[in-house]
């Protein structure tokens, strides 16, 4: 199983770009990249998932090196509702690899 | 659309005593999950039905706890008895298949005093 290594804690201000980076060096050719993300007392709710290179949606943008040991998830002008905890998770269910959530970066955005 | 449902909510009971978890999920979600998430941590996966069939229970403490999805729809997950440790939230979680996004319900908050 890939395990995955993210920074405990992060601190931004209003309106900065957080970019937080998660090492996965195991990670197996079938594994898929994803991003969560958990407010208090709510189930963590799904940001984005790439493969490879970049993926971007409404919300985030996730960049993948060509050697996918690792990967950054970047949250453009953040806002103090982005305040929450975010999971990487590495792995493809359907290959047998489950993915599994660690313990996250809890993001404190202040004003 | 409707989310993903659990109840209840919450829950305190005292330990040894039995409890049971419910799960409705997302209309048409093929994947179900059952995690456990210990305060501090990130969820802990339990179980993932494929349909009706658990496809993935490794983690499921078969001495205690059972879990079940009838025709392949909702789930209910049991613990008997129960034990201090076992306090925690339990989340559910479905999706289309299993490489998609999983959707979260809103947990079961459980006390065992």
């Amino acid at each position: 199983l890939a395990k995955t290594t993210q920074p405990i804690s992060m601190d931004s201000y209003e309106g900065q770009e957080v970019n937080i980076t998660c090492s996965h060096n195991n990670i197996a050719t079938n594994d898929y990249i994803t991003w969560y993300q958990q407010f208090p007392s709510q189930g963590p709710r799904f940001i984005i998932q790439g493969y490879k290179t970049k993926v971007t949606n409404e919300v985030a943008s996730l960049f993948i090196p060509a050697d996918r040991k690792s990967s950054t998830l970047s949250l453009p002008r953040v806002s103090l509702s982005d305040t929450a905890v975010y999971y990487c998770l590495v792995g493809n269910n359907q290959a047998g690899t489950a993915l599994i959530f660690g313990k996250g970066t809890t993001l404190s955005v202040s004003s | 659309e409707a989310g993903v449902v659990q109840s209840p909510r919450y829950k305190i009971i005292e330990k040894k005593q039995p409890v049971a978890f419910w799960c409705n999920p997302i209309s048409g979600h093929n994947t179900l999950y059952w995690y456990r998430q210990n305060l501090g941590q990130g969820p802990e996966l339990l179980i993932r039905y494929e349909n009706e069939e658990a496809v993935d229970d490794s983690q499921l403490p078969k001495d205690r706890f059972s879990a079940e999805r009838l025709k392949g729809v909702d789930s209910t997950l049991k613990i008997q008895p129960a034990e201090l440790g076992d306090s925690a939230v339990y989340l559910c979680a479905s999706s289309f298949d299993p490489l998609n996004e999983q959707f979260f319900g809103p947990g079961t908050r459980l006390t065992v005093l």
